[in-house]
């Protein structure tokens, strides 16, 4: 069965730094485009980030800098690191990917439940 | 960035209504449009991708149509299942840019 499970979220305080973690199982992270989507409380939904399989990176505005993805092929596990955190980072944030079907569209087929994170003091 | 405005936000109808949601690219996006469908406290659900091709498993009562800048997504025969919020996507280019999604609710 094709699937990904998120795991990393919490609560961490304005300025700090956490790691989100997104196994898959079904399929190869490294073939596939893995991307990140977070929704905030009450809001739709915001693109974040991409990493696609040759490796090339892609980011929102409003977390270029501060974010950064990478993947363990040993684990088959796709991260999104969170570093600077603001207290509008806080949502709840789906990794997400595409099957050979929608690839070429860019679209997410694929997708984890989600993980919370919430900065706060 | 191209910003995907979605109408109507909102929208209240009856089981076997017919619902049409549209969505406008501030640019042309060609066919990079998808259509995803989103139960509270759910992950998002593919519906729609490339504009118009129904992903496997969906039912035929959705469609959709469009292209360049201006989208529609049909539910022919809404059914107590659908009532969800529904959210377009554009990944034409990065940053893949959502609408602020319409809510369908039961009247």
């Amino acid at each position: 069965e094709v699937q990904l499970v998120e795991s990393g979220g919490g609560l961490i305080q304005p300025g700090g730094s956490l790691r989100l973690s997104c196994a898959a199982s079904g399929f190869t992270v490294s073939t596939h485009y893995m991307g990140w989507v977070r929704q905030a409380p009450g809001k739709g939904l915001e693109w974040v980030s991409m990493l696609y399989s040759a490796g090339a990176t892609d980011f929102a505005d409003s977390v270029k800098g501060r974010f950064t993805v990478s993947r363990d092929t040993s684990k088959n596990t796709f991260h999104l690191q969170m570093n600077s955190l603001r207290v509008e980072d806080t949502a709840v944030y789906f990794c997400a990917s595409g099957s050979a079907v929608v690839t070429p569209f860019d679209a997410f087929d694929i997708w984890g439940q989600g993980t919370m994170v919430i900065v706060s003091s | 960035d191209v910003q995907m405005t979605q109408s109507p936000s909102s929208l209240s109808a009856s089981v076997g209504d017919r619902v049409m949601i549209t969505c406008r690219a501030s640019q042309g996006i060609a066919s990079y449009l998808n259509w995803y469908q989103q139960k509270p406290g759910k992950a998002p659900k593919l519906l729609i991708y490339a504009a118009s091709s129904l992903l496997t498993g969906v039912p035929s009562r959705f469609s959709a149509s469009g292209s360049g800048t201006d989208f529609t997504l049909t539910i022919s025969s809404l059914q107590r299942e659908d009532f969800a919020t529904y959210y377009c996507q554009q990944s034409y280019t990065t940053p893949a840019t959502f609408g602020g999604g319409t809510k369908v609710e039961i009247k």
